[in-house]
This record gives C-alpha cells, structure tokens and sequence, in this order.
C-alpha cells in the first residue's frame, strides 16, 4: 500500500532533550516535506527536500533539522526541543517538485503530536 | 507578504445542498492551487488541483474554480452529505513552495 508513514504518533518530552521524528514514504517519491499544524495558524512548511541531499528551508525552519540521506526517508531533528515547538507535525511526499510546469499532489503522513515541556 | 484566506472558520449547510468555500490570495502569482480535506487527528488528504490558466475543474460531486484576476478560488460540494463535514484546505503552488490557507470546518447537518 502507497503510503508516509511517521514515528513516533505521539510524544512527550522535556526542554533540551534531542529528539527525531522519522518519515518514511514508499512511493519513490522525490520531493519531502515537513509541516507544523497549530491551532488559528494552519499548516506551515517547515523544510523540504526536492531529492537525495537536496534540502531548503520553509517557512519557519528555525529550531528544526532534517536531512535527505535516502529517498524514502526524511527525518526530522529538534536538537533542543522548546516549549514553542509543541504542535502537530505532518511530513508529505510528492512525485516530484512543485513546479510550474508539472504539479503533483502531495500525499501526507498521519501526524506526530509532540508536547515539549 | 504573501497571503492566503479562505473565507470562514467554519461553515453550517444543510444536507442535499451546495456547499461553496472561498479561498483568496494576495501578493502572490501561484501556478495553481490544490483543495485537501482534512478530518479530526489525519493528515490532509488531497482532492482537485486547478493551474492558473483554467476557469474550472470538477470531479464527481466536486467542482473548483479559479480567478487569477480576482485572485479567488471557489470550492463547490454539490448534494452535501453528512461525511462530507471536515476541514478543507485550500492550497497555493508556485515553484518549489506550498503555502496553506487555515481552513474552512465544513458541517453538513442533516
């Protein structure tokens, strides 16, 4: 079954304790993706990664790291976890890059709720 | 700043009618625009994408419209039903970046 998958759904965790949230999708997909969900704000776009070792900041990257090592993977790293960065994050992979020219619809992961406290 | 609104929080429409979601943009020339549905605790699932040189899309009960000159999308559920209540999210595409509107709560009663 095509499918983002992400792990942990949940956690709970401390200020400062380092933490990577996995995802994985199985689609050979080339372009990644990683969002924030918050309540009156939306879905906003971390970072992402049009292929291997290819990765660009979104739109609010700071206190977040990812990596594009393999083309099925895109971890993302909270180095030192803040509360401001409790949320629900998605991670989505798409056929290829957003362009102008092809478009394809991105297909999203079933979530990771993170509390940092 | 770019901008993105989609018309209101939430919506309340009667079973069997035409639901219609607005989404408006500013400072912004997107190449096309997409339409998710997102139910409670998932991920956005996508559902019609529109480019910037067509007036209309539809499929099965779904139509979208989109103009560039009003910068404005329409989103229409025809013959609403119950399972069509969710969170729909409206979406605009322009090179290698995505920017999402909040959503609209859509809530067919029935």
């Amino acid at each position: 079954e095509a499918q983002v998958t992400q792990n942990p759904r949940y956690l709970i965790t401390v200020t400062g304790k380092k933490l990577t949230v996995t995802c994985s999708q199985n689609m050979n997909h080339e372009y990644m993706s990683w969002y924030r969900q918050d309540p009156g704000l939306g879905l906003r776009q971390i970072y992402y990664s049009m292929n291997v070792e290819v990765t660009d900041k979104g739109d609010v990257p700071e206190g977040y790291k990812v990596s594009r090592k393999e083309k099925r993977n895109f971890p993302l790293i909270l180095e030192s976890p803040s509360p401001n960065q409790t949320s629900l994050y998605f991670c989505a992979s798409s056929l290829r890059r957003l362009a102008k020219i092809s478009s394809y619809e991105q297909y999203f992961g079933p979530g990771t709720r993170l509390t940092v406290t | 700043s770019q901008k993105i609104e989609q018309n209101s929080e939430a919506l309340n429409i009667q079973e069997g009618k035409t639901a219609t979601l607005t989404c408006n943009y500013t400072n912004y020339s997107p190449a096309y625009l997409q339409w998710y549905r997102q139910d409670p605790g998932r991920g956005p699932v996508f559902l019609l994408l529109i480019r910037e040189n067509e007036k209309e899309k539809r499929k099965e009960r779904l139509k979208v419209t989109f103009d560039t000159t009003l910068k404005q999308s329409l989103f229409h559920i025809t013959a609403s039903q119950p399972a069509d209540s969710a969170t729909y999210l409206c979406a605009l595409v322009g090179d290698d970046k995505i920017i999402f509107g909040k959503g609209t709560r859509l809530h067919i009663l029935p």
